[in-house]
């Protein structure tokens, strides 16, 4: 049903392992996005694209390594994470980039469920 | 600090009982406002947008108070399918304005 995709759906890694989140979306939009949603806490953005270009970084730590190769593709590279990095790793996009006036609506994939041992 | 603020609940409402919850913002220049819902343990998917004249959509309404901050959703004749968490989206400033409340748990019982 869903026009976002996201690969593996769940993941466990050691702290020096490196692994890689791909998501891709079948919609021609234009912007996508990376999310982490932990227990009893909001959604946290990451990162965003437009166009493939990085238009956001809220902060996050550089073990966390997005990429954008063309507008339908979106990875997150990480390596020598934490515990605390444990997480549901969320992809989304929207036709036009979210966050302005325009009620751009977001279509999330499932989520990669992350633990990090 | 962008913040938006929702009551976790659970709220505990009867099948066919009519329910409201709210959601408050800090940032005065919030342009955009959406109703999200998430079920367990999948990914949240609009429900609907909040428009400045408030807006319905069958069963739900959404409403915006503007010089209060703060957006409403209102469920009538609730179904156990409406059982979810519903998540206050917030936008404004660009796409660093993009804010999630920690979303609202509501639980219809037969």
């Amino acid at each position: 049903e869903t026009g976002v995709t996201q690969t593996p759906r769940h993941l466990v890694m050691g702290m020096t392992n490196k692994k890689s989140l791909k998501c891709e979306q079948h919609l021609g939009h234009n912007a996508m996005y990376w999310y982490k949603q932990s227990a009893k806490k909001p959604l946290e953005l990451m990162f965003v694209y437009s166009l493939e270009e990085r238009v956001e970084n809220n902060s996050v730590p550089s073990r966390f390594s997005p990429e954008c190769p063309n507008s339908s593709h979106l990875f997150l590279h990480l390596h020598t994470l934490q515990p605390e990095d444990s997480a549901l790793y969320l992809c989304a996009s929207s036709q036009g980039l979210a966050g302005g006036i325009k009620q751009e609506t977001q279509y999330f994939g499932p989520g990669t469920r992350l633990l990090v041992l | 600090r962008k913040e938006v603020e929702q009551d976790p609940g659970p709220f505990n409402v009867p099948e066919g009982a009519t329910v409201a919850f709210n959601c408050t913002y800090s940032n005065s220049a919030s342009q955009s406002f959406f109703w999200y819902r998430q079920d367990c343990r999948k990914e949240p998917k609009l429900l609907m947008s909040v428009y400045s004249s408030g807006n319905e959509d069958g069963r739900f309404t959404a409403q915006l108070n503007r010089a209060s901050q703060y957006i409403s959703l209102l469920i009538r004749d609730s179904k156990l399918s409406d059982s979810a968490t519903y998540l206050c989206v917030v936008t404004g400033g660009g796409a660093d304005g993009l804010t999630f409340g920690k979303g609202t748990h509501l639980i219809i019982q037969p």
